[in-house]
């Protein structure tokens, strides 16, 4: 069964700093790499995804996230924050190539402060 | 509908009463997802369905979990004897893409039910 890890529970950054979110996965096979958000008292939605191809996607509101297939890695990234990035951010990968159930990480707080 | 909506938003139930939520999923999605988000962690799977046949229901925690999607849209998750243990926020989710599809995961959450067994 796939795993994924998120390193970083709760991250606390100033306006306009730069962010990194870790995320890493178990499944050694071609997948599918998804990176939702929760923003306060919404709920949860697409912020990215990749499936094939350059390995540099880009998403909502500036987000981006790089797939290194060597690392097993698919960390977000963010080059200036915002205090409305403010958000609970999840990793979440396939069980299977073929299976639609999908594997969440436990998730990382960020908090921008003005 | 324009998004996946569930019913109630919340819910307070006394340990050992029975509880069922539903969710509308968006129009015409085939795939339905349900999860269970405990405080401080990320969803976990509980079961899948693809139209009205339920497909993977290998993440319901206990034979007190059961979930129906009778007519292939509309979904109710029931919980028979809550414990305080089930206290967590229940997701729905829909998707356009069925078991196999490589291009599939792109879900569209419920804003969820919160559950609470007091």
């Amino acid at each position: 069964a796939q795993s994924v890890s998120q390193h970083n529970h709760h991250v606390i950054l100033s306006e306009a700093a730069s962010l990194e979110l870790g995320c890493n996965y178990s499944y050694g096979g071609t997948v599918n790499l998804f990176w939702y958000v929760q923003y306060p008292g919404q709920h949860l939605q697409l912020l990215l995804k990749y499936f094939s191809g350059d390995p540099l996607v880009k998403g909502i509101k500036g987000f981006e996230a790089e797939f290194i297939k060597s690392k097993f890695s698919f960390n977000l990234r963010k080059p200036s924050v915002q205090w409305s990035d403010t958000a609970e951010y999840f990793c979440a990968v396939p069980d299977s190539w073929r299976n639609e159930k999908l594997t969440f990480g436990t998730g990382t707080r960020l908090t921008i402060i003005p | 509908g324009a998004g996946v909506s569930q019913s109630p938003r919340y819910k307070v139930a006394k340990r050992g009463q029975d509880v069922a939520l539903r969710c509308d999923p968006i129009s015409g999605h085939v795939s339905l997802f349900w999860y269970q988000q405990a405080l401080g962690q990320g969803p976990e799977f509980l079961t899948y369905f693809q139209n009205e046949a339920q497909l993977d229901k290998s993440g319901l925690p206990s034979d007190r979990f059961f979930a129906e999607r009778p007519e292939g849209s509309v979904s109710t998750l029931k919980i028979q004897r809550t414990q305080q243990e089930d206290s967590a926020v229940y997701l729905c989710a829909s998707s356009l893409a069925t078991q196999g599809d490589r291009g599939g995961g792109g879900y569209t959450f419920g804003s969820g039910t919160r559950l609470t067994v007091v």
